[in-house]
C-alpha cells in the first residue's frame, strides 16, 4: 500500500514570496491533515479536512495560509506572503475516518527554508 | 486548551530499559497516542490508549492514568535503532477529533 505522497521535499524562499505543497493521501482515507513542525517541536495542527470539506482550521493563520481539497483526494497547503517564522517542516497526514482513535499516517513532509 | 509536558531529552544505555513520561491537561479528552520520529523523518504510530493500564507491544509498552492525566512509553532492551524522538500526543474533541501534540523528547541511546 502507498504511503502519505508530499512535493516538494525541499523549497527555499525569501519572504514575502509565496509557495504552495501539495499531499496525496493514502487511497480510500477520508481525512487529511496539514502541521506546521518548527525546529524541536511537536507536530501542530494547522487545517483538517473530513473528504473535502474543513472540520477545524483554528490554527491556521488565515490572512496568510490557504489550504484545499478539491474532489476530496489531494490537498495544496499555499503560503502567501511567507515570513521568516513560516521555516518549519510541513507534514501532511491522512487517517481512513477521522475517528478518536484513529492512527494518523504522515508523508516525508517538505522542510521550508524563508530567507 | 491543551497542555502537554514531556522531558526534552533523555540518554540510556542500550539494552536497558527507559521510561518516558508524559503529563497532560485537556477537555474533551479521547485517547492518547505514543509516536516515534527518527531525525529528518515523518512520525510513525506507535501505541494509542484510551482505557486506563498497560498496553504492552513488544518491547514498547505504553500506560494511561486518565484521573492523574498521566501516560508513559516504556521501552525494553534498548537498540541503538531507538534513538528518535517520542511524541506523546492527546485526541480531544467531539464529533471531529484532533491530535494535539507534546514537543517530543529525544532519547539517545548510547552503547
Amino acid at each position: 500500500e502507498a504511503g502519505v505522497a508530499q512535493s516538494p521535499r525541499y523549497k527555499i524562499i525569501e519572504k514575502r514570496q509565496s509557495v504552495a505543497f501539495w499531499c496525496n493521501p493514502i487511497s480510500g482515507h477520508a481525512t487529511l491533515y496539514w502541521y506546521q513542525q518548527i525546529l524541536g517541536q511537536g507536530p501542530k495542527l494547522l487545517i483538517q479536512f473530513q473528504n473535502n470539506g474543513v472540520v477545524d482550521d483554528s490554527q491556521l493563520p488565515k490572512d496568510r495560509f490557504s489550504a484545499e481539497r478539491l474532489k476530496g483526494v489531494d490537498s495544496t497547503l499555499k503560503i502567501q506572503p511567507a515570513k521568516l517564522e513560516d521555516s518549519a517542516v510541513y507534514l501532511c497526514a491522512s487517517s481512513e475516518a477521522g475517528g478518536p482513535g484513529d492512527e494518523q499516517f504522515f508523508g516525508p513532509g517538505t522542510r521550508l527554508t524563508v530567507l | 486548551g491543551q497542555n502537554i509536558d514531556q522531558p526534552t531529552e533523555m540518554t540510556a544505555t542500550e539494552g536497558a530499559i527507559v521510561q518516558i513520561n508524559c503529563t497532560y491537561q485537556t477537555s474533551g479528552f479521547n485517547g492518547l497516542f505514543w509516536y516515534q520520529q527518527h531525525a529528518g523523518e515523518a512520525p510513525t504510530f506507535l501505541s494509542y490508549n484510551v482505557l486506563d493500564g498497560l498496553e504492552e507491544k513488544g518491547r514498547f509498552s505504553s500506560f494511561l492514568s486518565r484521573s492523574k492525566g498521566y501516560s508513559y512509553l516504556l521501552l525494553k532492551e534498548l537498540q541503538m535503532k531507538d534513538s528518535a524522538s517520542y511524541l506523546c500526543a492527546v485526541s480531544s474533541g467531539a464529533g471531529s477529533y484532533q491530535l494535539t501534540f507534546g514537543k517530543g523528547t529525544k532519547l539517545s541511546v548510547i552503547p
